[in-house]
């Protein structure tokens, strides 16, 4: 059974810092993977979107990686601004049964201080 | 057309009140999903629907019943819910795997619908 982590939990950064959200997966057997970003009480924000066959795509301040073979994906951030706190989830799409039971990550809590 | 829109974005009710949350998409996905979130956690599956054929059943009590009246819309229509009940609650669309258009692989989120069971 896919299991997705995502470490930090939580990260408290000043504004102006880089940093690097980690996401780990059981099975490398996966169709994409995706980055989305959730404000407190709204839906889920796609950001970035990586096929099996990738490695990396980039969007803005936004990198994200995949290392399929080690069952990992970094989200990294550049340059952080406050309007980036927000709650970071990774999800997994299978690769069997048609791809519909992606499984999400607990998420990562960002907080970004002025 | 990009957006997954969800109807009402708050909802009360009491525990015997039957009502139904909506959502609609026009990007011609052909999977549509209901999750349920709670705070400070993950989304939880709860349905898939693909080509409007209810295709996943994640063992959610019969309260909550889905329908796939067509290709753009989804409902989630609820009946005797219990105060625990009380969630965000999600609907997404996606293309499935093997689908000819492009940017066909997104998962789509609405902004979901807040339910207070009473």
């Amino acid at each position: 059974k896919q299991e997705v982590t995502q470490i930090p939990a939580a990260l408290s950064v000043p504004e102006g810092e880089n940093l690097v959200l980690n996401c780990s997966f059981t099975d490398s057997a996966i169709y994409n993977l995706q980055w989305f970003r959730q404000d407190p009480g709204k839906g889920l924000t796609s950001l970035l979107l990586i096929q099996s066959s990738q490695r990396e795509q980039t969007s803005g301040r936004l990198n994200a990686s995949l290392d399929k073979s080690s069952g990992r994906s970094t989200l990294y951030i550049a340059a952080s601004q406050p309007g980036d706190s927000a709650t970071y989830l990774c999800a997994v799409r299978p690769g069997e049964n048609y791809g519909q039971n992606f499984v999400f990550g607990p998420g990562t809590r960002l907080s970004v201080l002025p | 057309d990009t957006e997954v829109t969800q109807t009402p974005k708050h909802l009360v009710m009491g525990m015997t009140n039957k009502k139904s949350l909506k959502c609609e998409q026009h990007m011609g996905h052909r999977a549509m999903y209901w999750y349920k979130q709670k705070a400070k956690k993950p989304p939880e599956l709860m349905f898939v629907y693909s080509y409007e054929k209810l295709s996943i059943n994640e063992s959610v009590p019969s309260r909550f019943s889905p329908e796939c009246p067509n290709s753009s819309l989804l409902n989630l229509h609820l009946h005797a819910l219990q105060p625990e009940d009380s969630a965000l609650y999600l609907c997404a669309s996606s293309q499935l795997p093997g689908h000819l258009t492009s940017g066909a692989n997104v998962l789509t989120f609405g902004a979901g619908s807040r339910l207070t069971v009473l």
